[in-house]
């Protein structure tokens, strides 16, 4: 069974620092492209960043280009989300979810909140 | 502001049908594949619809999908009251390298 499971989420101070982190388990990791796609409370969906099934090609969303990095470990099955100078408007909830074919995402984690707030 | 643009809401009576419609352009829509998601209160995305019409394993045939030029649907038949949710509609847009969701639209069973 493909599980996603997110952790790392939290309360944190504007221009404040974190990082998310989703274990992957009943696939093969490192043969999928992965994402973060992220809900603020009551909104819609807004992908935030990508990441190729070797780590060579990344991409992110322009609301967090410069702030964010993502990274994967394929030996420890994980898909990371560095975030830096966080801002208010980084709040929501924080969606692992794998890519199917480079064409849709076929399994999301339960996700994780972010609140940036002081 | 989102790459795509589906109405707000959408509603029905219980065994009707209703269509929730996706528009965008054809550096997205256009030329990519349009993938459909159901987000029930309180839970994580599902993936109902993918590469423009096709059903994952589990979804019943009452949902189906198509697309057309730069828009696509989604449609839903025998309407019961556990369809209530969010659905979003998604893709690539192969001029911004980036993925794009709608802006969602939540479907009222009354």
């Amino acid at each position: 069974e493909v599980q996603l499971v997110e952790s790392g989420g939290g309360l944190v101070q504007p221009g404040g620092s974190l990082r998310l982190s989703c274990a992957a388990s009943g696939f093969t990791f490192s043969s999928y492209e992965m994402n973060w796609v992220r809900q603020a409370p009551g909104k819609g969906l807004e992908w935030v960043s990508y990441i190729s099934s070797s780590g060579s090609t990344i991409y992110y969303a322009d609301s967090v280009k410069g702030r964010f990095t993502i990274s994967r470990d394929n030996a420890k099955n994980s898909l990371y989300l560095q975030m830096n100078s966080l801002r208010a408007e980084d709040t929501a909830v924080y969606y692992c979810a794998r890519l199917r074919f480079s064409r849709d995402f076929d399994y999301w984690g339960q996700g994780t909140l972010v609140t940036v707030s002081s | 502001q989102s790459v795509l643009t589906q109405p707000p809401s959408v509603s029905a009576a219980p065994g009707q049908k209703v269509t929730i419609s996706c528009s965008g352009s054809s550096s997205n829509i256009g030329n990519n594949y349009v993938s459909w998601y159901q987000q029930l209160p309180g839970t994580a995305p599902k993936l109902l619809i993918y590469e423009n019409n096709k059903r994952p394993s589990g979804i019943p045939d009452r949902f189906s999908g198509s697309k057309s030029g730069t828009s696509a649907t989604l449609g839903i038949t025998g309407l019961q009251t556990g369809d209530e949710a969010d659905y979003y509609c998604g893709t690539w847009d192969s001029s911004l390298s980036a993925w794009g969701f709608g802006g969602g639209t939540k479907l009222t069973v009354l």
